[in-house]
């Protein structure tokens, strides 16, 4: 099965609110933890990253910590806008360099 | 800046013809990945290859093979196209580092009639 989790969306917030969209992995030992963004008609660009554990990545307002106790990488935002609106993939690694994606969170973002 | 090309946006086959999905990345990456995405499903990986005339079985490989004759190009081959095949193709690459990220092409979106 899937051993990255996100929560389903879609998200709907109002320009301005705050984000946060879960994400939970299951591993053996530490893998390297990745948000991508994918934008209407684009493929996925990376968002952020952490390698390990209690590092936090950030980018463009985004961020996230990966948490080992939790086995969580929660991708927060203080303000969103409506130009953040895409759809969140949460991904670890596998076999070396592969990743393992979940299945997405769509981010609706009005203003 | 990576780049990934994927030669064809749209496509749309028919049952039963051999189709091919090409891709080529600019930056000298040891490593392609071929994968379909699928509303409700996410990103499954099909099949990997870490360097010229090597590859490896991704999660759902049935139904597909790949090619690497040059490192700079990694087709994807339906042998035989069916209507379950009918998704979004994204091809990606990465350099030969673990936790490096991987860098997308935009995608080919087929469809099998």
């Amino acid at each position: 099965g899937n051993s990255v989790t996100q929560m389903e969306g879609p998200v709907t917030l109002s320009e301005e609110a705050f984000l946060t969209i879960n994400c939970t992995y299951t591993a053996t030992g530490y893998p390297s933890l990745f948000w991508y963004v994918q934008y209407p008609g684009e493929g996925l660009q990376l968002l952020l990253k952490a390698t390990k554990a209690d590092d936090k990545g950030s980018n463009k307002g985004f961020e996230a910590t990966y948490r080992k106790e939790t086995t969580s990488f929660h991708l927060e935002k203080g303000s969103v806008q409506v130009s953040d609106s895409a759809v969140y993939f949460c991904a670890r690694n596998q076999a070396g360099t592969a990743l393992i994606f979940g299945k997405g969170t769509t981010l609706s973002v009005s203003s | 800046d990576v780049k990934v090309t994927q030669s064809s946006r749209y496509l749309v086959k028919r049952t039963g013809e051999k189709v091919f999905l090409e891709c080529v990345q600019d930056m000298d990456h040891e490593n392609m990945f071929w994968y379909r995405q699928d509303p409700g499903l996410g990103l499954r990986l099909i099949y990997f290859s870490y360097d010229v005339k090597m590859k490896e079985k991704g999660d759902i490989p049935e139904g597909y093979s790949v090619s690497r004759e040059k490192k700079e190009r990694f087709s994807l081959i339906l042998e035989s196209a069916s209507t379950n095949q009918t998704s979004m193709y994204l091809c990606a690459s990465s350099p030969g580092t673990v936790n490096s990220p991987l860098h997308f092409g935009n995608g080919t979106r087929l469809t099998v009639t």
